[in-house]
């Protein structure tokens, strides 16, 4: 297992598209969480899943955003009708739990949503 | 309030010296864990170092070390003896033990001149 990945790597939508992205975590991580980076700040937390389980979510995420990981393996988060502020790049991390409290979080490469 | 804050959007170290990046957080819980990221150009998010807080002693991790002073609520990450390839993004996070999320900084532009 090679890391954290995620597809696509660069998405170019037009406004009041859907889109897709996926995020396929570390085998053994039961924690998967996703990100957003607008140019000039930190990643800002949109939702986080413990297995199956979506325990998170940030008032970010508006009601056109929705995430899922049925199997608590991989994930997608969906953007329906984007708009032009949606336009980001999308992190997804993952990480184990328990232990002495480190579990530090272990980063995809993130997708580039460009929305015109 | 913000959770993390770094007040130093671009800092510029000349190659083999020390830098220190500085960090300074907000919490009420008592228990939570601070990280450092390093972001390269290329975007992908790289774990540097974790401090705990009720770790006695700072973390080290080879060129890396995270002067934490509790009582300031600072985390300054320290880069020595600094390289090309350390020039990057670099973001300061915290989770508390209460909550499951991740908060990060607004990140620091390091420049290394050799």
């Amino acid at each position: 297992d090679t890391g954290v990945s995620q597809d696509p790597r660069h998405k170019i939508t037009k406004r009041g598209q859907n889109v897709t992205f996926r995020c396929d975590p570390i085998s053994e991580h039961n924690r998967l969480y996703w990100y957003r980076q607008t140019l000039g700040q930190g990643p800002e937390f949109l939702t986080y899943f413990q297995n199956e389980a979506q325990l998170e979510k940030s008032r970010l995420l508006s009601d056109r955003f929705s995430a899922e990981r049925p199997k608590g393996s991989f994930s997608t988060l969906e953007i329906q009708r984007t708009e032009q502020g949606d336009s980001a790049m999308y992190l997804c991390a993952s990480s184990t739990s328990g232990g002495r409290g480190t579990n530090e979080q272990f980063f995809g490469p993130g997708t580039r949503l460009t929305v015109l | 309030a913000q959770k993390i804050t770094q007040t130093q959007p671009g800092m510029f170290v000349q190659e083999k010296e020390a830098v220190t990046l500085d960090c300074t957080y907000d919490t009420s819980d008592p228990s939570y864990g601070l990280f450092w990221y390093k972001q390269p150009s290329s975007g992908e998010m790289i774990f540097l170092i974790y401090q705990g807080s009720y770790d006695q002693q700072n973390a080290t991790e080879g060129r890396y070390s995270l002067n934490f002073q509790k009582a300031r609520k600072s985390a300054n990450l320290v880069i020595s003896a600094s390289q090309l390839g350390d020039s990057a993004m670099y973001f300061c996070a915290m989770r508390e033990k209460a909550g499951n999320q991740f908060y990060f900084g607004t990140g620091t532009s390091l420049t290394v001149i050799p």
